[in-house]
């Protein structure tokens, strides 16, 4: 079945500088790839998404890239802010096992420092 | 997109003890998902619930353990059954409103001493 990686597990950026989570996924049929925050306490919430018809997505600040050919898709951060402190969390669906179904990475701990 | 809610948001047991936890949408969604988050890792699928049919399990979840209800289109409850502290974890509802993003719930976090 699918299988997701992500890295790095944590990541420390000063204010102001930018950060990147990479993820990696084995399932070629995969098409769609969504990355979720969470905070402390709370639920994940989708941040941004992209499908596999499209290279890259960006929404202010945030932005996602994708490589079909590598099969790797990557989150961009930039002029973090400490509010951007969360854990992050990148997914793949793959219509061959399950439309619906989510994959997800392992993770990455985002510390931004004032 | 869509409004969840859960109750309860925490709670600590006892090990033996049952817990069932509820999941509320404000709209009505046909595919409603049950996921485990063990204390500091990623989300793990526990079942599928759909209304109007039987809880699709995925593997290493099994029924007994994990009993899921689905009632109507805004409503699901998950029961974690004779709880043992490896159970300990955040439980999460999600849903499907429609194309293919989901939506979570802000958790159940459940102790069992």
């Amino acid at each position: 079945g699918e299988n997701v990686e992500q890295h790095p597990s944590t990541l420390s950026v000063q204010e102001g500088d930018s950060a990147v989570i990479k993820c990696t996924y084995s399932d070629s049929a995969s098409n769609y790839f969504p990355w979720y925050k969470q905070e402390l306490g709370k639920g994940p919430q989708l941040i941004i998404d992209i499908r596999s018809n499209v290279g890259e997505k960006k929404d202010q600040r945030i932005a996602v890239t994708l490589n079909k050919t590598a099969k790797h898709f990557s989150l961009h951060i930039t002029e973090t802010q400490p509010e951007d402190s969360a854990v992050y969390f990148c997914a793949a669906s793959s219509p061959f096992y399950n439309t619906d179904k989510l994959i997800f990475g392992t993770g990455t701990r985002l510390q931004v420092f004032p | 997109s869509a409004v969840i809610s859960q109750k309860p948001s925490r709670d600590i047991c006892q090990r033996g003890t049952s817990l069932t936890i509820q999941c509320q949408v404000d709209s009505q969604v046909t595919m409603m998902f049950w996921y485990r988050q063990q204390p500091g890792q990623s989300l793990t699928l526990i079942a599928t619930a759909n209304q109007g049919s039987e809880a699709t399990y995925e593997s290493g979840f099994v029924i007994d353990k994990f009993p899921i209800s689905r009632p109507n289109l805004t409503f699901s409850t998950l029961t974690v059954s004779n709880m043992s502290p490896e159970d300990s974890s955040i439980y999460l509802c999600s849903v499907l409103p429609g194309g293919e993003t989901q939506y979570f719930g802000p958790g159940t976090r459940l102790l069992v001493l």
